[in-house]
């Protein structure tokens, strides 16, 4: 099973950035979402295709439908600058990454 | 809270064997779904392997008859025994532990460690 996500994309500060990662029916799985800066650990942003964990800012925000999810950041900030990667399971599916997208805010 | 501290990595050559370890705290190995997730110089996240609150494992292909996770209770430790390595096992290598919903069978991987770099080169 493969997920597809851009490599990479740009985004204005305080506009909206959309990532978006396929797979066939992916919107019948499970997808979850990370965040890893630089010399960092990933980070959980989004679990099961639309919820947030507590300490994630109201700016991050998932949608699933189809073969495609998407994470959506409203007002991006500087410090959203990061890899981005989906994540997908179900019981017929082991837990494959996408292949990550680099978000440039600029 | 939650600590995941990852040991072991080192340079070796290929052919060669590696055991990594995780000292867990803030959680109990036994009753919690751990996970290794692995990423290349420059390349993205790549599941390998997985250890069940029941003990059963699952790895994923690319490492399938080589890794073996497993996990010493009364340590509270979990383990990646690796052998046969090739270059393309080059990675830092993250000790995960994974959230489980038991009513609805969602699950993420929720607390990461810091990783711990393998090299393998002649």
């Amino acid at each position: 099973y493969e997920l597809s996500q851009p490599p990479s994309m740009s985004v204005s500060p305080g506009q909206t950035a959309s990532i978006t990662c396929t797979g066939e029916n992916l919107g019948k799985k499970d997808t979850c979402w990370y965040q890893q800066k630089p010399g960092q650990s990933p980070v959980l942003v989004i679990y099961q295709n639309t919820r947030r964990p507590s300490k994630i800012p109201e700016r991050f925000s998932g949608s699933s439908f189809g073969n495609t999810a998407t994470l959506t950041i409203s007002g991006t900030q500087t410090m959203d600058e990061a890899d981005y990667y989906c994540q997908a399971w179900d019981s017929t599916t082991p837990y494959v990454f996408g292949g990550g997208t680099t978000v440039t805010v600029l | 809270e939650v600590q995941l501290v990852e040991s072991g990595g080192n340079l070796i050559h290929p052919g060669e064997s590696l055991r990594l370890s995780c000292a867990v705290s803030g959680v109990t190995v036994r009753n919690t779904y751990m996970s290794w997730v692995r990423q290349a110089p420059g390349k993205g996240l790549e599941w390998i392997s997985i250890i069940y609150s029941g003990g059963s494992t699952y790895d994923a292909e690319s490492v399938k008859g080589r890794f073996t996770i497993s996990r010493d209770n009364s340590k509270n430790t979990l383990y990646l025994q690796m052998n046969s390595l090739r270059a393309e096992d080059t990675a830092v290598y993250y000790c995960v532990s994974m959230h489980y919903d038991v009513l609805s069978g969602y699950r993420y991987f929720e607390d990461w460690g810091q990783g711990t770099l393998v090299t393998v080169s002649s």
